[in-house]
């Protein structure tokens, strides 16, 4: 069974701090992992990919296969970071499991 | 490219009716996929196909189906609604299909059901 686990609902950070967004999965194989993100009255929109390695608007994460984990990090909150996130596993075509979502509060 | 479209945008429906959701994918996608997502959840995987053949299925009663046509739109069909199908309901298209493709969502439809 594929299962996604966002441990907070919220996390409100302030603007320049850093941010952690934590994701835990289960998957007996080898997962695709993902993050998406949802801005006020956007739709849903890939934000970065385990595979590609890429770090996309100062976030990265880094795939954690001991720990089963896939943090989302930033070392500088932005204001425009403010969004809904959610983590998601792809193990089986391309079905995604997605965790609860964890809103992001940047404050001034 | 105007991206993933869904219609209707929103939906009122009362218990028992019965409701077409409609989805275009991507030009060049022929992968489309379903995902219902309640208030406060993640969205969950209802269906997916690709090439008109249905490749998934979620944990969903035999209420929901779907189908996708030769040029790879898809609709999703709920009957006999229950107060407990309102939801967001999104349509996402990747090219191939498969495990380690990207999927682009739509903006979604939101049923309501009274």
């Amino acid at each position: 069974a594929q299962r996604v686990t966002q441990p907070e609902k919220l996390l409100s950070v302030f603007k320049g701090a850093p941010v952690e967004l934590k994701c835990n999965y289960s998957y007996s194989g080898s997962p695709e992992l993902f993050w998406y993100v949802q801005y006020s009255r956007q739709r849903l929109q890939l934000l970065l990919r385990h595979i590609s390695r890429e770090s996309i608007k100062g976030f990265t994460a880094d795939l954690n296969k001991g720990e089963t984990s896939f943090h989302l990090k930033k070392p500088f909150a932005q204001e425009e970071d403010s969004a809904m996130y959610y983590c998601a596993l792809s193990g089986t075509a391309s079905k995604l499991t997605f965790g609860t979502g964890t809103r992001l509060q940047v404050t001034l | 490219d105007a991206g993933v479209t869904q219609s209707p945008t929103h939906l009122i429906k009362t218990r028992g009716q019965h409701v077409t959701l409609r989805c275009s994918p991507i030009s060049g996608h022929k992968s489309v996929s379903w995902y219902q997502q309640v208030l406060g959840q993640g969205p969950q995987f209802i269906f997916q196909y690709y090439e008109k053949e249905e490749r998934g299925r979620g944990n969903f009663p035999d209420r929901f189906s779907a189908r996708q046509f030769p040029n790879y739109s898809s609709e999703l069909n709920v009957n006999a609604l229950l107060l407990g199908d309102s939801a967001l309901y999104l349509c996402a298209s990747s090219p191939t299909g498969l495990f380690s493709d990207t999927q682009y969502f739509g903006p979604g439809t939101r049923l309501t059901v009274l």
